[in-house]
């Protein structure tokens, strides 16, 4: 079975630039989630996207954005971006409904510089 | 999300047991323990997770203290691969949302 998917790798932008990073769930995951990794803040959460809507969305500025897609895959965008949003954003997906608990899975990460 | 609090690092060595402490003295009645590490270079996965009850599977075993104010993760023999940096994360969603990562345990595994 597929894991969690994200692209691209790596992603090089400007100041000012916007941002778009894709993000595919496991088979059968209709949650996903984004965070953000930056030097030395650890993971913090983003966003949460369930059955195509936004159900929650951590302390982050409305230029962090995203959607998710009818087969449930998902994209962040980062708008207007600055220096200080250079980190690894990680993908997640979870299939809380059937388990009955939040186990997330985690892609291998978009790493973004903000030159 | 409660909050929950981790040594910044713990060393051992390969082929004996770790004890990784983990203190939520916060913790709800609904909250889930839950443990997630990360290896260089990789996302997060998950580990384990529990409730009230000590709970075992294929990576590790969970043990809640009876007042569940703290939990610890057991490697039962930590290999080099076990190197990472091993969070614990209280779910009070039931569990749906975001997850709250800390800055986690540094294990270094001496060979």
């Amino acid at each position: 079975e597929a894991g969690v998917t994200q692209s691209p790798t790596h992603l090089i932008k400007t100041r000012g630039q916007q941002a778009t990073l894709r993000c595919s769930p496991i088979s059968g995951h209709t949650s996903v989630y984004w965070y953000q990794q930056a030097l030395g803040l650890g993971l913090q959460f983003l966003l949460w996207y369930d059955e195509g809507e936004e159900r929650n969305r951590g302390n982050f500025p409305p230029r962090f954005s995203g959607r998710q897609f009818p087969n449930y895959s998902s994209e962040l965008n980062v708008n207007a971006l600055e220096l200080e949003d250079s980190a690894l954003y990680l993908c997640a997906s979870s299939d809380y409904r059937t388990l009955g608990y939040n186990e997330q899975f985690f892609g291998p990460g978009t790493r973004l510089t903000v030159l | 999300d409660a909050k929950t609090t981790q040594p910044n690092s713990m060393e051992s060595n390969e082929e004996e047991p770790v004890h990784l402490p983990c203190n939520h003295s916060t913790i709800s009645g609904t909250d889930y323990i839950h443990w997630y590490r990360q290896l260089p270079s990789q996302g997060p996965e998950y580990v384990i997770h529990g409730l009230t009850s000590n709970v075992n599977n294929r990576m590790a075993s969970l043990a809640i203290a009876e007042d569940r104010k703290s939990s610890t993760l057991i490697l039962h023999r930590a290999t080099l691969r076990d190197a990472a940096v091993y969070y614990c994360i209280l779910d009070s969603g039931g569990g749906a949302d975001g997850l709250t990562f800390g800055k986690g345990t540094h294990l270094i595994i001496q060979p």
